[in-house]
């Protein structure tokens, strides 16, 4: 069945540094990965998104690589702050005209960024 | 700027009872979807719609029915609350069909079953 990992524990770093997160899967084909920021009490806020024949994309502070022979994906934060303490989930997509609505999410990551 | 709202927040319900939890959408995306999230799991798709009057069952679908009557709102009934369903669920939306387009999402409902 398919399967998509995040680490469980949470990933505890000091301001300024570079927090890395991953996230893999098995039994997926997935053309597209996406990565939420989820806030305790909030729904998840899109951040990225990464297509298949991408090895890299940034924004900002942010930089995600998408490797499909690993199956994994890696998400970069860096200068990290304290403003980026929260939960990281990331999704699996497919291009199919019918995948619509059938993301596959991860349990995401707790980040904690302490000053 | 509303996006995604949610109602109620929170919820309280005894074994057996029947609700609706609502969701409306203002950025005219018309796919909306519902989401249940437990600890130590990913989000699990429910139902989702493609567009008005059109649904469709996603990975968890029992005991929950939608209707979409309207590109806005998208309604999740409970029909027989158990406890198994105690959850937050959050409803999303979106204005592409597959994976290339990310989820608005709201900001949930906790739903505690008694």
């Amino acid at each position: 069945s398919q399967k998509i990992e995040q680490n469980s524990e949470a990933l505890n770093i000091q301001e300024g540094k570079t927090a890395t997160l991953t996230c893999n899967y098995t039994n997926y084909s997935p053309a597209y990965l996406q990565w939420y920021r989820q806030d305790p009490g909030r729904g998840p806020v899109f951040l990225l998104l990464i297509r298949e024949n991408e090895k890299e994309k940034r924004k900002e502070r942010l930089k995600v690589t998408f490797d499909t022979t690993l199956k994994q994906s890696l998400f970069h934060i860096t200068a990290s702050q304290p403003a980026d303490s929260a939960t990281y989930l990331c999704a699996l997509g497919r291009r199919a005209t019918d995948s619509w609505g059938k993301l596959q999410f991860g349990a995401g990551t707790q980040v904690v960024v302490t000053p | 700027n509303a996006g995604v709202t949610q109602t109620p927040k929170f919820q309280v319900l005894k074994t057996g009872q029947s609700m609706t939890l609502q969701c409306a959408q203002d950025m005219n995306h018309e796919y909306m979807s519902w989401y249940r999230q437990d600890p130590g799991m990913g989000l699990r798709l429910i139902h989702y719609s493609v567009g008005a009057g059109i649904t469709d069952q996603g990975e968890v679908p029992n005991g929950y029915n939608v209707s979409r009557s309207t590109t806005e709102d998208f309604p999740l009934r409970l029909l027989s609350a158990a406890p198994s369903q105690t959850s937050v669920y959050f409803c999303a939306s979106s204005s592409g069909r597959d994976g290339n387009s990310p989820l608005h999402f709201g900001n949930g409902t906790r739903l505690t079953v008694t």
